[in-house]
């Protein structure tokens, strides 16, 4: 069974630039998460889907960042216009139901670097 | 989410067994223990969780106190592929709330 995927995994833009990432989730699974690390600090939640809808989105810092998942299956993250703030490393993670007793696996990350 | 606590840093000598504490003296009955780990620059890795009974697979143990405010995630045998951030989360929502972990180094 395939893992969580992201892509790409590596992006170097420029200030002012747009980005999207992309998350393909573990077959099947309904719940769909974005994190990220940013430099030197720890990783944060952003955002929780439940197939396209937006459970809880009280991670995201401004609304530079559109998250969408059409479809409920994969989901593409977007900053626009990008700032030096949002360099780090953005994960996505699934799992099949929600709550705290539902594992959470993680993709790979994709590390955006803006300049 | 209750606070955890771990050390910033442990080691471990191959073949033996790593055993890294946390605590959480605030957690909630309804919270479980999660372990992740973060080899180099790769996405958190699941490990193992409990809720107030200890746990094995075949990745690690769990041991949480009969309190619930600390647990131990033991590796039997540690290799040199273990060496990684250790991350312990006590969880009651559906983000998980990661600290600065524990950095676990095996050596030869």
């Amino acid at each position: 069974e395939a893992g969580v995927t992201q892509f790409p995994s590596h992006s170097v833009i420029e200030k002012g630039q747009t980005v999207t990432l992309r998350c393909d989730p573990i077959s099947g699974h309904d719940n769909l998460y974005w994190y990220r690390r940013v430099m030197g600090k720890e990783i944060k939640f952003l955002l929780h889907f439940v197939k396209e809808s937006k459970q809880d989105e009280s991670g995201m810092p401004n609304n530079r960042f559109l998250a969408e998942r059409t479809g409920g299956t994969y989901s593409t993250l977007k900053v626009q216009p990008a700032e030096l703030e949002d360099s780090g490393v953005y994960f996505c993670a699934s799992s099949q139901g929600w709550g705290s007793q539902e594992t959470q696996y993680f993709g790979p990350g994709t590390r955006l670097l803006v300049l | 989410d209750a606070k955890t606590t771990q050390p910033p840093s442990m080691d471990c000598a191959e073949g033996r067994a790593a055993n890294l504490p946390c605590n959480h003296s605030t957690i909630s009955g309804n919270e479980y223990v999660y372990w992740y780990r973060q080899i180099h620059s790769q996405g958190p890795q699941y490990i193992i969780h409990g809720l107030k009974n200890n746990e094995t697979n075949e990745m690690a143990s769990l041991i949480i106190t009969e309190d619930r405010k600390s647990s131990t995630l033991i590796l039997p045998h540690a290799t040199l592929r273990d060496t990684a951030v250790y991350y312990c989360i006590a969880r009651n929502n559906n983000d998980m709330r990661f600290g600065a972990g524990t950095r676990l180094t095996v050596k030869p």
